[in-house]
């Protein structure tokens, strides 16, 4: 079965500084991989995806994640943190076969922004 | 191009009593999932559907729980008689028929028993 960890419930940088969300996943076949971001009281809105092709995968709002086959991670970066980039970040996986869309998501880091 | 749809977006229900969550997914979408969020948890999978039919109910709890997705109308996902363990936000996402493509996520909808 396909599982995916997310490492650290909590993170905390400072303003300006490099922003590293780490994920792990556990399949039998590379999946397909997903980084959301969760507001408050919001629902998940998208920062990118693996699918196929160049394992360097570029977002929204500046972040990017790459994707390692040897070491089954998908860890999301971005170069320097804003304020506005304090939110909740959910890693998720869905099977590259089958027929379904399903997403199996990881519990969550919440990333905090100080001044 | 309104995003996906769900309301109530708050919901207040005693114990035993029902709730009623509705869906409506982003126009053109034909495949539907709902999944739950408890306190400080991620989002855990419950029922995928497409119209008229349910395709993956693996995560639904056997009892009290069921979904729907009529041919007309939105989704619905009925909870009987809930109980207090039943509070959490319910989210649901919509896709379009190529399943690599992403699948977009309505604002929730959060569920109190009192």
């Amino acid at each position: 079965a396909q599982s995916v960890t997310q490492l650290g419930s909590h993170v905390s940088v400072s303003e300006g500084a490099l922003v590293l969300l780490r994920c792990n996943y556990s399949s039998s076949v590379p999946p397909y991989l997903f980084w959301y971001v969760q507001y408050p009281n919001q629902g998940l809105q998208l920062l990118l995806k693996y699918t196929t092709g160049a394992t360097l995968v570029k977002g929204i709002n500046g972040f990017e994640a790459e994707f390692k086959k040897s070491e089954t991670s998908f860890h999301l970066t971005k170069p320097s943190a804003h304020m506005s980039d304090a939110a909740e970040y959910f890693c998720a996986v869905r099977p590259s076969s089958g027929n379904t869309g399903k997403l199996i998501f990881g519990q969550g880091t919440t990333l905090q922004v100080k001044p | 191009n309104a995003g996906v749809m769900q309301n109530p977006r708050h919901l207040v229900r005693r114990r035993g009593q029902e709730a009623r969550l509705r869906c409506s997914p982003m126009k053109g979408h034909s495949h539907v999932y709902w999944y739950r969020q408890l306190p400080e948890e991620g989002l855990k999978f419950m029922v995928y559907l497409q119209k008229e039919n349910i395709i993956d109910e693996s995560g639904m709890p056997k009892e009290r729980f069921s979904a729907e997705f009529p041919k007309e109308g939105p989704s619905i996902l009925r909870i009987q008689q809930v109980v207090r363990g039943d509070s959490a936000a319910y989210f649901c996402a919509s896709s379009g028929e190529i399943l690599n493509t992403e699948a977009f996520f309505g604002q929730g909808t959060r569920l109190t028993v009192v």
